[in-house]
């Protein structure tokens, strides 16, 4: 069965470096997604992304926060200089048509990325 | 803005009871709801969405737009069902972002 994966799965960092965490969405998806979760915290939404643009971010995806998709496979998340409160599990999804309403947003295993 | 809330973070039942997870939306419109589950060292993964009327492993649930609800029910627990159950929503149709409830963590006991 197709998978989202993520790597790495987890990654430590010093507060103010640059992360990139990758992601590798399942191959006939076209809308593709990061979230985060804090510990002890809910699954927050941070972007979504079709037809190589953002088409929604939060208000947590501020300017430290860019995605991409270098090539055909690829979906990353990077953070350019990375807070202690950056600290979180980093979940991207894909699926493959627009919504979760009729269709399913398949879940990567997840980044745990801890700032130090 | 939308809302949703799982009332119990821990629940344990014990094996063969009945389960209910509690959540409780809070939105204007009409939603779709969601529960995703996540086992042990496993992705969060879709369990069942409200405008599918399906059953997945003998749970169910049903949206109460009066209520604002949609509890997830399953007759008889299992011990395979111990996990993280995630309620979920979007706003509409076509909406892209999921709206997390906090997550209750079920423990089956056998």
């Amino acid at each position: 069965e197709p998978e989202v994966t993520q790597t790495p799965s987890h990654q430590v960092t010093q507060m103010g470096q640059e992360v990139i965490l990758r992601c590798v969405p399942i191959s006939n998806h076209l809308y593709f997604y990061w979230y985060r979760q804090i510990l002890g915290q809910k699954v927050e939404f941070l972007v979504s992304f079709y037809n190589n643009e953002i088409s929604e971010k939060s208000e947590i995806f501020d300017d430290q926060f860019s995605v991409e998709r270098p090539d055909g496979s690829n979906f990353t998340l990077k953070i350019r200089s990375t807070k202690l409160e950056d600290s979180a599990m980093y979940f991207c999804a894909s699926s493959d048509i627009k919504g979760a309403g009729d269709t399913e947003a398949f879940f990567g295993q997840g980044t745990r990325l801890t700032v130090v | 803005a939308q809302r949703v809330t799982q009332p119990e973070k821990l629940l344990s039942v014990f094996k063969g009871a009945p389960v209910e997870l509690k959540c409780n939306y809070s939105y204007s419109g009409s939603p779709e709801l969601f529960w995703y589950v996540q086992y042990s060292r496993q992705r969060l993964q879709l369990l069942l969405r409200h405008i599918s009327r399906e059953s997945i492993k003998g749970f169910t649930a049903d949206l109460n737009k009066g209520e604002t609800s949609f509890h997830l029910k399953k007759p008889f627990a299992q011990e395979e069902d111990s996990a993280m159950y995630y309620c979920a929503l979007i706003p509409n149709f076509g909406n892209e972002k999921l709206t997390f409830g906090t997550g209750t963590r079920l423990t089956i006991i056998p």
